[in-house]
């Protein structure tokens, strides 16, 4: 069974930073391409940022670039997304999604339960 | 980037009925490359159509996708409970992917 289960969100202060974490499990984690996408509170869904199963091909939202950066670690079957500059327009819930395209971000087939993050003073 | 538009915003409609979802796109989808979720209160969205008209592992036939070009539907032949929920669409033909506003199921 798929399963995709984020940590580390949490209250943090405008221009602060946190670091979410995503493991997985259940299918070969090194063969997928990963997603991260939000949702704010009562809102819809934005994709984020994106990751090939051997990181060779990276991407983001421009309302996150330069202030994001994902990363995975194929031997600890986990997926990464470090926020920095946060803002208050960050505030969200932050899924995990595989993504079974091989290059550029397409479908995310499995989700997980979303960790949140708001941003606050 | 492509923009989505989800209409009704709202649908309200009684079990065993049939439900007709329309997502418009503001440029044309390029290879069908349309998908739709579900979401319901609380949870994590879930994957029900991609390619505009295949279905996801495990979901039921009562859903169905259609449409091409700007045009795409998502169609629920007849409700069960369990499908009241939001449902999105979400293009993937053109980067950066882009979501819908979604379209709110009730209850009638």
């Amino acid at each position: 069974e798929v399963q995709l289960v984020e940590s580390g969100g949490g209250l943090v202060k405008p221009g602060g930073s946190l670091r979410l974490s995503c493991a997985a499990s259940g299918f070969t984690f090194s063969s997928y391409s990963m997603n991260w996408v939000r949702q704010a509170p009562g809102k819809g869904l934005e994709w984020v940022s994106s990751i090939s199963s051997s990181s060779s091909y990276i991407y983001y939202a421009d309302s996150v670039k330069g202030r994001f950066t994902i990363s995975r670690d194929n031997a600890k079957n986990s997926l990464y997304l470090q926020m920095n500059s946060l803002r208050a327009e960050d505030t969200a819930v932050y899924y995990c999604a595989r993504d079974p395209a091989a290059m550029v971000p397409t479908i995310n087939d499995y989700w997980g339960q979303g960790t949140l993050v708001t941003v606050s003073s | 980037e492509i923009v989505l538009t989800q209409s009704p915003g709202t649908l309200s409609l009684s079990p065993g009925e049939r439900a007709t979802l329309s997502c418009r796109a503001s440029q044309s989808v390029s290879s069908s490359y349309l998908a739709w979720y579900q979401q319901k209160p609380g949870q994590a969205p879930r994957l029900l159509i991609y390619g505009a008209s295949s279905r996801a592992t495990g979901i039921p036939d009562r859903f169905s996708g259609s449409g091409s070009g700007t045009d795409f539907t998502l169609t629920i032949s007849r409700l069960e409970p369990e499908d009241f929920a939001v449902y999105y669409c979400q293009q993937y033909g053109s980067s950066p992917n882009t979501f819908g506003q979604g379209t709110k199921l009730e209850i009638k």
